[in-house]
């Protein structure tokens, strides 16, 4: 069974940083891409970043582009999504989702998220 | 940059069909998915490349794209389908782009 495990949520000051990991298992974890999506209080979906499987192609969201880092470690099978310089707009609960956008396949195993509030 | 728009709901008897749009510029040119998120709950894929369902997600649903729009359409819809939609596409920014979503409701 595919799973997808958040952790590293919290509360932050603005301006601060937080590290979020993404345990994985269930599945070959190295070949896959992954994607960090989140979801702020009472509001859709916004796709946060993107890596390949092998890291090397790397996409991130405009609103988090120079202050969001994704990266992953295969022998761990973990994602990682660095996020530093911290605004209020930034609270939401974050996804790692398993699915690379190339040729429609969408993102077929999601996780259960963890929340991050970024407040004074 | 690249929108999708959805209307904010739809309202469906059980057992008739439900029909949620998304449009977008040329949206037919390209892949659309659709996401199943019920209250308190991660999303779930419904159907990817605009018509294919997943395994183990019912028939009822099915999906279509030309044009400008894509449709996600639920067939006898039940009491269980209640829940929010949301269409899902990839712009070449690149930029991987969520419609607003819809809540569809079953009364």
């Amino acid at each position: 069974e595919v799973q997808l495990v958040e952790s590293g949520g919290g509360l932050v000051q603005p301006g601060g940083s937080l590290r979020l990991s993404c345990a994985a298992s269930g599945f070959t974890f190295s070949t896959y891409s992954m994607n960090w999506v989140r979801q702020a209080p009472g509001k859709g979906l916004e796709w946060v970043s993107y890596i390949r499987s092998s890291s090397t192609t790397i996409y991130y969201a405009d609103s988090v582009k120079g202050r969001f880092t994704i990266s992953r470690d295969n022998a761990k099978n973990s994602l990682y999504l660095q996020m530093n310089s911290l605004r209020a707009e930034d609270t939401a609960v974050y996804y790692c989702a398993r699915g690379d956008p190339a040729g429609g396949a969408g993102c077929d195993s999601w996780g259960q998220g963890t929340q991050v509030t970024v407040s004074s | 940059s690249y929108e999708l728009t959805q209307p904010p709901s739809v309202s469906v008897s059980p057992g008739q069909t439900a029909s949620i749009t998304c449009s977008g510029d040329k949206l037919g040119d390209k892949y659309a998915c659709w996401y199943q998120q019920k209250p308190g709950q991660s999303p779930v894929l419904v159907i990817y490349q605009d018509r294919k369902r997943p395994s183990g997600i019912p028939e009822r649903f099915s999906g279509s794209n030309s044009g400008n729009t894509a449709t996600l359409t639920i067939s006898g819809t039940q009491a269980m389908d209640e829940a929010d939609y949301y269409c899902q596409a990839w712009d070449s920014s690149p930029n991987w782009v969520f419609g607003g979503g819809t809540k569809l409701t079953v009364l």
